[in-house]
Protein backbone atom coordinates (compact mmCIF):
# COMPACT_ATOMS: atom_id res chain seq x y z
CA UNK A 1 0.00 0.00 0.00
CA UNK A 2 1.28 3.22 -0.74
CA UNK A 3 1.57 6.26 1.73
CA UNK A 4 2.74 9.88 2.31
CA UNK A 5 4.19 11.43 5.40
CA UNK A 6 4.59 14.99 6.45
CA UNK A 7 6.14 14.93 9.73
CA UNK A 8 5.74 18.45 10.40
CA UNK A 9 1.99 19.89 10.80
CA UNK A 10 3.42 23.42 10.98
CA UNK A 11 6.96 25.13 9.90
CA UNK A 12 7.85 28.69 10.71
CA UNK A 13 10.42 30.71 9.00
CA UNK A 14 11.63 34.52 8.45
CA UNK A 15 10.61 36.12 5.56
CA UNK A 16 14.06 35.87 3.50
CA UNK A 17 15.31 32.96 5.05
CA UNK A 18 15.61 29.24 3.29
CA UNK A 19 12.44 27.01 4.05
CA UNK A 20 11.67 23.65 3.93
CA UNK A 21 9.23 21.39 3.71
CA UNK A 22 9.68 17.56 4.76
CA UNK A 23 7.36 14.86 2.70
CA UNK A 24 8.52 11.13 3.42
CA UNK A 25 6.51 8.19 1.07
CA UNK A 26 6.07 4.41 0.32
CA UNK A 27 4.94 2.86 -3.10
CA UNK A 28 5.57 -0.05 -5.01
CA UNK A 29 7.77 0.54 -7.74
CA UNK A 30 8.73 3.85 -8.81
CA UNK A 31 6.71 7.03 -7.78
CA UNK A 32 4.68 10.36 -9.05
CA UNK A 33 5.23 12.73 -6.27
CA UNK A 34 3.33 16.20 -6.00
CA UNK A 35 3.21 18.95 -4.19
CA UNK A 36 -0.14 21.36 -3.90
CA UNK A 37 -0.51 24.23 -2.00
CA UNK A 38 -3.76 25.64 -0.27
CA UNK A 39 -4.68 29.23 0.21
CA UNK A 40 -7.75 29.51 3.37
CA UNK A 41 -11.22 28.22 2.02
CA UNK A 42 -9.88 27.69 -1.65
CA UNK A 43 -9.03 24.75 -3.40
CA UNK A 44 -5.14 23.00 -4.40
CA UNK A 45 -3.36 24.22 -6.70
CA UNK A 46 -0.19 22.48 -8.09
CA UNK A 47 3.05 23.35 -7.55
CA UNK A 48 5.58 20.84 -8.96
CA UNK A 49 5.95 17.26 -9.94
CA UNK A 50 8.21 14.20 -9.97
CA UNK A 51 7.97 11.60 -12.63
CA UNK A 52 11.38 10.82 -13.76
CA UNK A 53 15.00 12.71 -14.80
CA UNK A 54 16.23 15.29 -12.53
CA UNK A 55 16.32 14.62 -8.84
CA UNK A 56 15.68 18.54 -8.65
CA UNK A 57 12.74 19.41 -9.79
CA UNK A 58 11.57 23.25 -10.27
CA UNK A 59 7.98 24.64 -9.62
CA UNK A 60 5.85 27.88 -9.42
CA UNK A 61 6.43 30.97 -7.44
CA UNK A 62 10.24 29.63 -6.83
CA UNK A 63 9.59 26.25 -5.18
CA UNK A 64 11.60 23.57 -5.78
CA UNK A 65 11.66 19.62 -4.54
CA UNK A 66 14.36 17.03 -4.34
CA UNK A 67 13.66 13.00 -5.26
CA UNK A 68 15.94 11.05 -3.16
CA UNK A 69 14.98 7.56 -3.80
CA UNK A 70 17.43 6.11 -1.00
CA UNK A 71 15.62 8.43 1.74
CA UNK A 72 12.15 8.24 -0.18
CA UNK A 73 12.05 11.74 0.55
CA UNK A 74 10.75 14.51 -1.69
CA UNK A 75 11.32 17.88 0.69
CA UNK A 76 10.32 21.35 -0.70
CA UNK A 77 12.10 23.79 -0.59
CA UNK A 78 12.98 27.81 -1.46
CA UNK A 79 16.00 29.43 -0.90
CA UNK A 80 13.51 32.80 0.49
CA UNK A 81 10.54 32.89 1.77
CA UNK A 82 8.12 35.34 0.89
CA UNK A 83 5.31 36.59 3.13
CA UNK A 84 2.75 35.56 0.85
CA UNK A 85 4.02 31.84 1.08
CA UNK A 86 2.18 31.60 4.09
CA UNK A 87 -0.25 28.46 3.34
CA UNK A 88 -1.09 24.55 3.99
CA UNK A 89 0.97 22.53 1.84
CA UNK A 90 0.42 19.02 0.79
CA UNK A 91 2.35 16.45 -0.49
CA UNK A 92 1.01 13.50 -2.41
CA UNK A 93 2.25 10.05 -4.02
CA UNK A 94 0.85 7.89 -6.82
CA UNK A 95 2.40 4.65 -7.81
CA UNK A 96 2.84 4.15 -11.86
CA UNK A 97 -0.30 2.23 -12.47
CA UNK A 98 -3.04 4.13 -14.35
CA UNK A 99 -5.47 2.66 -11.36
CA UNK A 100 -3.13 3.84 -8.75
CA UNK A 101 -4.75 6.97 -6.67
CA UNK A 102 -3.11 9.71 -5.23
CA UNK A 103 -2.50 10.20 -1.80
CA UNK A 104 -1.97 13.45 -0.05
CA UNK A 105 -0.31 13.92 3.22
CA UNK A 106 -1.82 15.45 6.30
CA UNK A 107 -0.37 18.76 5.32
CA UNK A 108 1.83 21.45 6.85
CA UNK A 109 1.07 24.66 7.40
CA UNK A 110 3.69 26.91 6.53
CA UNK A 111 4.01 30.19 8.57
CA UNK A 112 6.49 33.28 7.45
CA UNK A 113 6.72 36.12 9.58
CA UNK A 114 7.92 39.58 8.54
CA UNK B 1 -2.67 24.96 -16.53
CA UNK B 2 -5.84 22.93 -16.83
CA UNK B 3 -8.69 25.00 -14.76
CA UNK B 4 -11.35 22.94 -12.92
CA UNK B 5 -14.48 25.59 -11.80
CA UNK B 6 -16.45 24.34 -9.21
CA UNK B 7 -19.85 26.14 -7.91
CA UNK B 8 -21.14 27.30 -5.79
CA UNK B 9 -18.25 28.37 -3.64
CA UNK B 10 -20.20 28.72 -0.41
CA UNK B 11 -23.86 27.23 0.46
CA UNK B 12 -25.95 27.31 3.33
CA UNK B 13 -29.01 25.04 3.60
CA UNK B 14 -31.67 23.61 6.05
CA UNK B 15 -31.34 20.53 7.39
CA UNK B 16 -33.60 17.81 5.34
CA UNK B 17 -32.56 19.48 2.17
CA UNK B 18 -30.68 18.20 -1.10
CA UNK B 19 -27.81 20.29 -2.03
CA UNK B 20 -26.14 20.33 -5.69
CA UNK B 21 -22.01 21.25 -6.00
CA UNK B 22 -21.07 21.26 -9.89
CA UNK B 23 -17.71 20.67 -10.92
CA UNK B 24 -16.28 21.81 -14.84
CA UNK B 25 -13.11 21.56 -16.87
CA UNK B 26 -13.38 24.21 -18.49
CA UNK B 27 -10.47 23.87 -21.28
CA UNK B 28 -9.58 19.87 -21.51
CA UNK B 29 -11.71 16.78 -21.11
CA UNK B 30 -12.01 14.86 -17.85
CA UNK B 31 -12.55 11.40 -18.05
CA UNK B 32 -11.93 10.71 -14.73
CA UNK B 33 -13.00 13.45 -11.87
CA UNK B 34 -12.62 12.87 -7.83
CA UNK B 35 -14.71 14.23 -5.08
CA UNK B 36 -13.12 15.10 -1.61
CA UNK B 37 -13.81 16.20 2.16
CA UNK B 38 -11.72 18.36 4.22
CA UNK B 39 -12.43 18.86 7.33
CA UNK B 40 -10.80 21.79 9.08
CA UNK B 41 -7.27 21.48 9.53
CA UNK B 42 -6.94 17.98 8.09
CA UNK B 43 -5.79 16.37 4.73
CA UNK B 44 -7.94 15.80 1.69
CA UNK B 45 -10.51 12.91 2.32
CA UNK B 46 -11.19 11.13 -0.92
CA UNK B 47 -15.02 10.24 -1.33
CA UNK B 48 -15.41 8.80 -4.84
CA UNK B 49 -14.17 8.77 -8.06
CA UNK B 50 -16.29 9.50 -10.72
CA UNK B 51 -15.85 8.05 -14.25
CA UNK B 52 -17.76 9.79 -17.30
CA UNK B 53 -20.67 7.30 -18.40
CA UNK B 54 -20.68 5.21 -15.78
CA UNK B 55 -20.85 4.61 -12.01
CA UNK B 56 -18.94 6.43 -9.29
CA UNK B 57 -16.77 4.53 -7.13
CA UNK B 58 -16.78 5.22 -3.46
CA UNK B 59 -14.40 4.87 -1.17
CA UNK B 60 -14.96 2.87 2.04
CA UNK B 61 -17.13 4.26 4.47
CA UNK B 62 -19.19 6.84 2.11
CA UNK B 63 -22.74 6.43 2.00
CA UNK B 64 -23.16 6.15 -1.77
CA UNK B 65 -26.89 7.22 -1.35
CA UNK B 66 -26.21 10.09 0.78
CA UNK B 67 -23.57 11.85 -1.70
CA UNK B 68 -24.70 11.16 -5.01
CA UNK B 69 -22.38 11.36 -8.10
CA UNK B 70 -23.04 12.01 -11.63
CA UNK B 71 -20.64 12.68 -14.26
CA UNK B 72 -22.26 12.86 -17.69
CA UNK B 73 -20.01 14.47 -19.59
CA UNK B 74 -17.07 15.31 -20.12
CA UNK B 75 -16.65 18.55 -18.45
CA UNK B 76 -18.94 17.95 -16.19
CA UNK B 77 -19.75 16.26 -12.62
CA UNK B 78 -22.32 16.68 -9.99
CA UNK B 79 -22.26 15.70 -6.07
CA UNK B 80 -25.49 15.97 -4.06
CA UNK B 81 -25.65 15.74 -0.79
CA UNK B 82 -29.13 14.43 -0.04
CA UNK B 83 -31.04 15.11 2.90
CA UNK B 84 -28.37 17.02 4.46
CA UNK B 85 -27.58 17.09 8.51
CA UNK B 86 -25.26 19.31 10.16
CA UNK B 87 -22.67 16.89 10.57
CA UNK B 88 -22.63 16.93 6.61
CA UNK B 89 -20.98 20.64 6.88
CA UNK B 90 -17.31 20.20 5.55
CA UNK B 91 -15.36 21.81 2.88
CA UNK B 92 -15.72 19.64 -0.52
CA UNK B 93 -13.32 19.65 -3.36
CA UNK B 94 -13.57 18.14 -6.69
CA UNK B 95 -10.57 17.53 -9.03
CA UNK B 96 -10.25 16.13 -12.68
CA UNK B 97 -7.78 14.39 -14.52
CA UNK B 98 -7.17 15.02 -17.96
CA UNK B 99 -7.40 13.00 -19.88
CA UNK B 100 -4.18 13.50 -21.81
CA UNK B 101 -2.17 13.00 -18.72
CA UNK B 102 -3.83 10.35 -17.63
CA UNK B 103 0.12 8.68 -17.21
CA UNK B 104 1.31 11.64 -14.85
CA UNK B 105 -1.78 10.94 -12.94
CA UNK B 106 -1.38 15.07 -12.20
CA UNK B 107 -4.71 16.28 -10.79
CA UNK B 108 -6.40 20.16 -10.82
CA UNK B 109 -8.61 20.77 -8.23
CA UNK B 110 -11.62 23.17 -7.88
CA UNK B 111 -11.68 26.27 -5.82
CA UNK B 112 -13.56 23.83 -3.55
CA UNK B 113 -17.36 24.31 -1.38
CA UNK B 114 -18.22 25.29 1.63
CA UNK B 115 -21.15 23.42 2.79
CA UNK B 116 -23.33 24.63 5.79
CA UNK B 117 -26.33 22.77 6.95
CA UNK B 118 -28.27 24.26 9.52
Amino acid sequence: AQSVAQPEDQVNVAEGNPLTVKCTYSVSGNPYLFWYVQYPNRGLQFLLKYITGDNLVKGSYGFEAEFNKSQTSFHLKKPSALVSDSALYFCAVKGYSSASKIIFGSGTRLSIRP
Amino acid sequence: GAVVSQHPSWVICKSGTSVKIECRSLDFQATTMFWYRQFPKQSLMLMATSNEGSKATYEQGVEKDKFLINHASLTLSTLTVTSAHPEDSSFYICSAKSSGQAGTGELFFGEGSRLTVL
